[in-house]
Formats: C-alpha cells, sequence, structure tokens
C-alpha cells in the first residue's frame, strides 16, 4: 500500500520550467523507482536507483537516492507538454514495495 | 523485447460475476505482481507469483486469487465480483523474485456495474 509520502500532490507549471517532486519514508528501502503513468496506461519505469547517494540521469530526467535510503527525489528539466501525466515513486525493500500517492504533472504550453 | 501484455484492456461485468485476467510477462522475466490501482487507495500490491508459486500476498480477501504457468504466464481472477472491485489491475514483471526492479503492462480496467 501507499506508504511513501510524496509531494508535491499536484503541479501546474509552464514548459520550459524545471520540477522536482521528491519522496520520503519512515523506512530503509534497498531501491527507488520512479514512474510515469498516462491515464488509462500502467506505469512506465523512468528511472531505477539502486545505491544510496546515487544520481542517476535518463535523458531530462534525474533522479537521486538519499544517503539515508528514506528518501529519493526526481527532477525534469526543460518541461514539454507530453511530461504531463502522474509520477510515482516506489521503494522496493526484498518483498516489501511500497508506493507513493503520485504527483500530477500539468504542463502549460 | 516486447514488453509486458494484459488482456482484455476492458471489462464489464456485474455484481456476483467472476472474472479472469492474464498477463504474459517480458520475456526472459519469471516473476510476476498484480496490483490494484483505483483513485482512492492508489496502488495496491495483491500478490507476487515466481516459479509457479505465490510468494507474497496483500491485505485482499480470498475471493482475489491467482496463478503461474510454467512459462511465467500469469491469470488472477476475482470471484463474486462487488461494485468496489472497478479499478485498474496491474500487472509488473521483473526478472526475480521480491519484487525487484518492475516493469508494468498498461492494466485492464474493469468495472463492475
Amino acid at each position: 500500500g501507499q506508504q511513501l509520502n510524496q509531494s508535491p500532490q499536484s503541479m501546474f507549471i509552464q514548459e520550459g520550467e524545471d520540477v522536482s517532486m521528491n519522496c520520503t519514508s519512515s523506512s530503509i528501502f534497498n531501491t527507488w523507482l520512479w514512474y510515469k503513468q498516462d491515464p488509462g496506461e500502467g506505469p512506465v519505469l523512468l528511472i531505477a536507483l539502486y545505491k544510496a547517494g546515487e544520481l542517476t540521469s535518463n535523458g531530462r530526467l534525474t533522479a537521486q537516492f538519499g544517503i539515508t535510503r528514506k528518501d529519493s527525489f526526481l527532477n525534469i528539466s526543460a518541461s514539454i507538454p507530453s511530461d504531463v501525466g502522474i509520477y510515482f515513486c516506489a521503494g522496493n525493500n526484498n518483498n516489501d514495495m511500497r508506493f507513493g500517492a503520485g504527483t500530477r504533472l500539468t504542463v502549460k504550453p | 523485447k516486447a514488453g509486458v501484455t494484459q488482456t482484455p484492456r476492458y471489462l464489464i461485468k456485474t455484481r456476483g460475476q467472476q472474472v479472469t485476467l492474464s498477463c504474459s510477462p517480458i520475456s526472459g522475466h519469471r516473476s510476476v505482481s498484480w496490483y490494484q490501482q483505483t483513485p482512492g487507495q492508489g496502488l495496491q500490491f495483491l500478490f507476487e507469483y515466481f516459479s509457479e508459486t505465490q510468494r507474497n500476498k496483500g491485505n485482499f480477501p480470498g475471493r482475489f486469487s491467482g496463478r503461474q504457468f510454467s512459462n511465467s504466464r500469469s491469470e488472477m481472477n476475482v470471484s463474486t465480483l462487488e461494485l468496489g472491485d472497478s479499478a485498474l489491475y496491474l500487472c509488473a514483471s521483473s526478472i526475480g523474485q521480491g519484487r525487484e526492479t518492475q516493469y508494468f503492462g498498461p492494466g485492464t480496467r474493469l468495472l463492475v456495474l
């Protein structure tokens, strides 16, 4: 179930702006994952983080695995209209996988 | 490599009926997990199968069941459907057990009338 605190809940930004969202947990996780979900579709994996402190980029996306292993952030640079969607964080600790409630991103052209 | 596929994509049923959803994982992936997604509850874990055995189960009633075949394909079944079972049912596959990096399918949207 949802036991990750993801913020903000929603964001309305102008095309070209940078975006930042984060997830925190009271528990330690071995892996942090970031997904994007379009309406009516399944979540698509954006970035997977496996080591505390790890900073990983995927195009305009950058994500970091917090050093305490209890948090992660996702940045999107120079947003474009197709970035619209819901972004979920997920923490995985062997057999325990939790999800954030999602950040709904709206990009105004 | 083909992604996770789920069938059917959309389904309408009435209360009391039962439904079977199918999931084919990415080739080479042996673990399949099922999730229920609703606007109010978000993503909730149903169960995980690995090597044809249920390895983990979420907090859902016994009306929700599943199985995995020797080719790693999985099915989930919901019996005696209730209105509250209306949701997007997502299947995710990973290479190994323990819900390591998972790749989701497009989901099956179930509407119970």
